[in-house]
């Protein structure tokens, strides 16, 4: 079965420091990788996707993410955060055709002025 | 605008009643998805449906019904059954293979 790991359940950083969230998926087969980010008391926003090609994978919000495939991982990078990054992310992996999403248990992403 | 609604934000119940909570989505996709959050856990499945009259059982689907009678809507029903039903409840829908879930808002069902 397939599983997602998020190594850090919170991670504090100050602003304009770089951060890196950790994701290390298991699965025996090709996946689609997700990563979400959620605002208190509100839903999942995507953040960005790695369906194949090229495996660094960018949002228009300066977050990156590299898949890994001899790692199984998919780290989310930031080379500068800010207040408003403030908020939890999680890492999913989509299941086949059904497109179900196992996702990590989360990490809150506190950054501090 | 396109997108998946939620209603109500909060509810409250008490214990022993039936609950069901709305997940509307004008955007025509397929599949729709229930799933449980919980602090700490990350998002559970609750139950899946990728065509209109038909459904599948997530992780998680005891103490839960759904229906799909139309292709806008998924209904999730919170039965006596459920021992803990408080959390919050997202609702998703995906428009094929390896697109990504849209989510609503959700709904923070609190039973006392």
């Amino acid at each position: 079965a397939q599983s997602v790991t998020q190594l850090d359940s919170q991670v504090p950083v100050f602003e304009e420091a770089p951060v890196e969230l950790r994701c290390n998926y298991s699965s025996s087969v090709s996946v689609y990788l997700f990563w979400y980010v959620q605002y208190p008391n509100q839903g999942l926003q995507l953040l960005l996707k790695y369906l194949s090609g090229s495996t660094l994978v960018k949002s228009i919000n300066g977050f990156e993410a590299e898949f890994n495939k001899s790692q199984t991982s998919f780290h989310l990078r930031k080379p500068s955060v800010h207040i408003s990054d403030t908020a939890e992310y999680f890492c999913a992996v989509s299941e086949g055709n059904t497109g179900k999403l196992i996702f990590g248990q989360g990490t809150t992403l506190q950054v501090k002025p | 605008d396109g997108g998946i609604t939620q209603s109500p934000k909060y509810l409250f119940r008490k214990e022993g009643q039936n609950v069901t909570l709305s997940c509307e989505q004008n955007l025509n996709h397929d599949a729709m998805y229930w799933y449980r959050q919980d602090p700490g856990q990350g998002l559970r499945l609750i139950y899946y449906s990728q065509i209109v009259n038909d459904f599948q059982k997530g992780d998680i689907a005891e103490g839960y019904s759904v229906s799909r009678e139309k292709k806008e809507s998924f209904p999730l029903t919170v039965t006596s059954a459920q021992k803990n039903p408080t959390a919050f409840y997202l609702c998703a829908s995906r428009s094929g293979t390896g697109d990504e879930q849209y989510f609503g808002p959700g709904t923070r069902l609190t039973v006392t």
